[in-house]
C-alpha cells in the first residue's frame, strides 16, 4: 500500500531533549516536505527536500534540521525542543515538487515540549 | 512575507445546498494554487489545482475560481454532504519555488442534515 509513515505518532518530551520524527515512503518519491499545524495558523512549511541530498527551508526552519541521505527517508530533527514547537507535525511527499495533485500527507506527529 | 489567508474561518450550510470557501493571496507572483481538505484527525487531502494562467477548474461537484486582478481564489462544492465537513485549506505555490507551498490559515466546513 502507498503510504507516507510517521513516528512517533504522540511524543511528550522536555525541553532541550533531542528528539527525532522520522518520516518514511514507500512510493520512490523524489520530493518530501515537512509541515507544522498550529490551531489559527494553519499548515506552515518548515523543511522540504527536491531529492536526495537537497534540503531547502521552508517558512519556519528555526528550531529545527532535516537530513535527505536516501530517497525514502527525511527525519526532522529538534536539537534542542522548546515549548514553542509544541504542534502537530506532518510529513508529505510527492512524484516531484509542484506535483501536488498527488501529494500524500502522513498521518501526523502531535508533539508536546513541557 | 507573503501569506495566504481566509476571508471567513466557519461556514455552516444545509446539507444539499452549495458551498463557497474563500481565499485572499498576496503573493502576486504566485502561479499555482490547491485546495485540500483535512478531515479530523488525519492530513490534509488535494481536492483541486488550478494554474495562473486559468480562471475556472472544475472537477466532481467542485469548482476552484481564479481571479488574479484581485488575488482571490475560491472553492465551490455543489450539493454539499455531511461527508464534506471539515477544513479547508487553500495553498499557493510559484514556479520560482515550487518547493515551498504556502498554506492559508483553513476555513471550517460544517453541515446540517
Amino acid at each position: 500500500e502507498a503510504q507516507v509513515t510517521q513516528n512517533p505518532r504522540y511524543l511528550i518530551t522536555v525541553t532541550g531533549k533531542k528528539l527525532t520524527v522520522t518520516c518514511s515512503q514507500n512510493m520512490n518519491h523524489e520530493y518530501m516536505s515537512w509541515y507544522r499545524q498550529d490551531p489559527g495558523l494553519g499548515l506552515r512549511q518548515i523543511y522540504y527536500s527536491m531529492n536526495v541530498e537537497v534540503t531547502d527551508k521552508g517558512d519556519v526552519p528555526e528550531g529545527y534540521k532535516v537530513s535527505r541521505k536516501e530517497k525514502r527517508n527525511f527525519p526532522l530533527i529538534l536539537e534542542s525542543p522548546s515549548p514553542n514547537q509544541t504542534s502537530l507535525y506532518f510529513c508529505a511527499s510527492s512524484f516531484r515538487a509542484g506535483n501536488y495533485n498527488e501529494q500524500f500527507f502522513g498521518p501526523g506527529t502531535r508533539l508536546t515540549v513541557l | 512575507g507573503e501569506s495566504v489567508g481566509l476571508h471567513l474561518p466557519t461556514l455552516s450550510v444545509q446539507e444539499g445546498d452549495n458551498s463557497i470557501i474563500n481565499c485572499a493571496y498576496s503573493n502576486s507572483a504566485s502561479d499555482y494554487f490547491i485546495w485540500y481538505k483535512q478531515e479530523s484527525g488525519k492530513g490534509p487531502q488535494f481536492i483541486i489545482d488550478i494554474r495562473s494562467n486559468m480562471d475556472k477548474r472544475q472537477g466532481q461537484r467542485v469548482t476552484v475560481l481564479l481571479n488574479k486582478t484581485v488575488k482571490h481564489l475560491s472553492l465551490q462544492i455543489a450539493a454539499t454532504q455531511p461527508g464534506d465537513s471539515a477544513v479547508y485549506f487553500c495553498a499557493e505555490t510559484y514556479g520560482g519555488s515550487q518547493g515551498n507551498l504556502i498554506f492559508g490559515k483553513g476555513t471550517k466546513l460544517s453541515v446540517k442534515p
